[in-house]
């Protein structure tokens, strides 16, 4: 079955980039999604790309694709403290039997320091 | 716009207690999710009905009924609240069209089994 994972934490410095990372392991046809949970909130999402794309690029956010190697990344620029907040990483496969299920990973903190 | 409304917000309930968690979305969407969050494993699917009138198994489905009343309701019943259900639980919608919609997220109802 498919499975998403991330690493748990990130801690960067504002003003930095952040970069987390996700890797899947599902077929090589998917959509693949970047959600944001801020304290005591649901998700919400960020931004999202197909495989059949590399990149995807809207104001801060940079979505980097690797299909051969089944990452994906999220690159945050110029990060604020407003960015800290858990991101997940999701897979929809595009033969999904019906229901547009998705896979999420774990989560991964990100902390924004002064 | 209110999107995915969920209640309640938050619930204590002693072991053995039964309750039904509310969900509600005004985008017209065909599909809705009940999913569970844990710490440190993501979110986990509980049920889903892919369109009015079905219902399905996700990953966790033990201990949950669920019941589509209608194009945009879908609730989440614990018969007999445990421990282990604990959690927060998040109630999501989506159209599984071509490119399918992501899915867009309730705030989550915060439950706790004494």
């Amino acid at each position: 079955g498919e499975d998403v994972e991330q690493s748990l934490f990130l801690s960067v410095r504002e003003g930095d980039s952040s970069v987390i990372n996700c890797t899947y392991t599902d077929s090589s046809s998917t959509y693949l999604y970047w959600y944001k949970q801020e304290p005591g909130a649901g998700l919400q999402l960020l931004t999202y790309i197909f495989s059949n794309m590399d990149m995807k690029q809207d104001q801060r956010l940079t979505v980097l694709l690797n299909k051969k190697d089944k990452h994906l990344s999220l690159r945050i620029a110029d990060t604020q403290t407003g960015d800290s907040a858990i991101y997940f990483c999701a897979e929809r496969p595009i033969l999904t039997g019906g229901g547009n299920k998705l896979t999420f990973g774990t989560g991964t903190q990100l902390k924004v320091e002064l | 716009n209110a999107g995915v409304t969920q209640t309640p917000k938050f619930q204590v309930l002693k072991t053995g207690q039964s309750m039904t968690l509310q969900c509600a979305q005004d985008m017209n969407h065909n599909s809705m999710y009940w999913y569970r969050q844990d710490p440190g494993m993501g979110l986990r699917l509980i049920y889903y009905s892919a369109s009015e009138g079905t219902t399905d198994k996700g990953e966790v489905p033990n201990g949950y009924n669920v019941s589509r009343l209608n194009k945009r309701e879908f609730s989440l019943r614990l018969e007999s609240a445990a421990p282990s259900q604990t959690s927060v639980y998040f109630c999501a919608s989506s159209d599984p069209g071509n490119p399918p919609s992501p899915q867009h997220f309730g705030d989550g109802t915060r439950l706790s089994i004494l």
